[in-house]
């Protein structure tokens, strides 16, 4: 079966970077996504990754290992509004996106 | 403000009633999506339609169906409602078909519905 698997939960400090990581088993890969998604809200685009390596945007930096079916999404100099979820998904080999649970992630001042 | 409506925001529905969600999108964008999210699980494909006129099943399909007479419109209906369809559903769009741009075929979401079935 075709499985993504994120940490259900992580805190992390105002100012700090944390890193949420991301692991995949799908049939076929065409691309990573990563999504934010606020509470009572919907997922907003933040990165994408096909090839290896970092894509870095802003605060927010996205690294990708195909070989080792792993993903991880940085994100530094945390401010409170980055209290979200952070999803990550896959694009299978039907193109269809596979998603993980999300991770729940909780900045404290 | 061009993207994606949903409606409505919210609905609580009786068992065995008929229900459709509308979703709305002025990107003119091809492909379009329904899912469902879930406490504890990811996001789940219902239906996709990858351009006007074509629908087709995503991982969670039963007791859903879609139409796409158009280009904007991607009613998802609940022709008998039951309570395990207690979720929130999110409408989404991306400007191509997936694989056939070589672009990213980024999914934008609209606000979501959030439904609950007694």
């Amino acid at each position: 079966g075709q499985n993504i698997d994120q940490p259900t939960e992580m805190t992390a400090t105002e100012g700090a970077i944390v890193q949420i990581n991301c692991t995949y088993q799908t049939s076929g890969f065409n691309g990573l996504f990563w999504y934010q998604q606020h509470a009572g809200e919907a997922p907003t685009f933040l990165s994408y990754n096909v090839l290896d390596g970092l894509e870095e945007k802003g605060r927010f930096s996205s690294f990708l290992s195909r070989s080792k079916g792993y993903s991880y999404l940085l994100l530094k100099e945390l401010q409170m509004k980055d209290s979200a979820s952070y999803l990550c998904a896959v694009r299978d080999s039907n193109y269809q996106l596979i998603w993980g649970a999300g991770t729940k992630l909780i900045i404290k001042p | 403000i061009a993207g994606i409506t949903q409606a409505p925001t919210s609905q609580i529905l009786a068992a065995g009633r008929r229900m459709t969600l509308r979703c709305t999108q002025d990107m003119r964008h091809n492909a379009m999506y329904w899912y469902r999210q879930d406490l504890g699980l990811g996001l789940r494909l219902i239906h996709y339609s990858n351009t006007a006129g074509t629908t087709g099943k995503g991982e969670v399909p039963d007791g859903y169906s879609v139409s796409r007479a158009n280009t904007d419109d991607f009613p998802l209906t609940l022709a008998s409602a039951v309570p395990s369809q207690t979720s929130v559903y999110f409408c989404a769009s991306s400007d191509s078909t997936p694989g056939t741009s070589g672009g990213t075929d980024t999914q934008y979401f609209g606000p979501g519905t959030r439904l609950t079935v007694l």
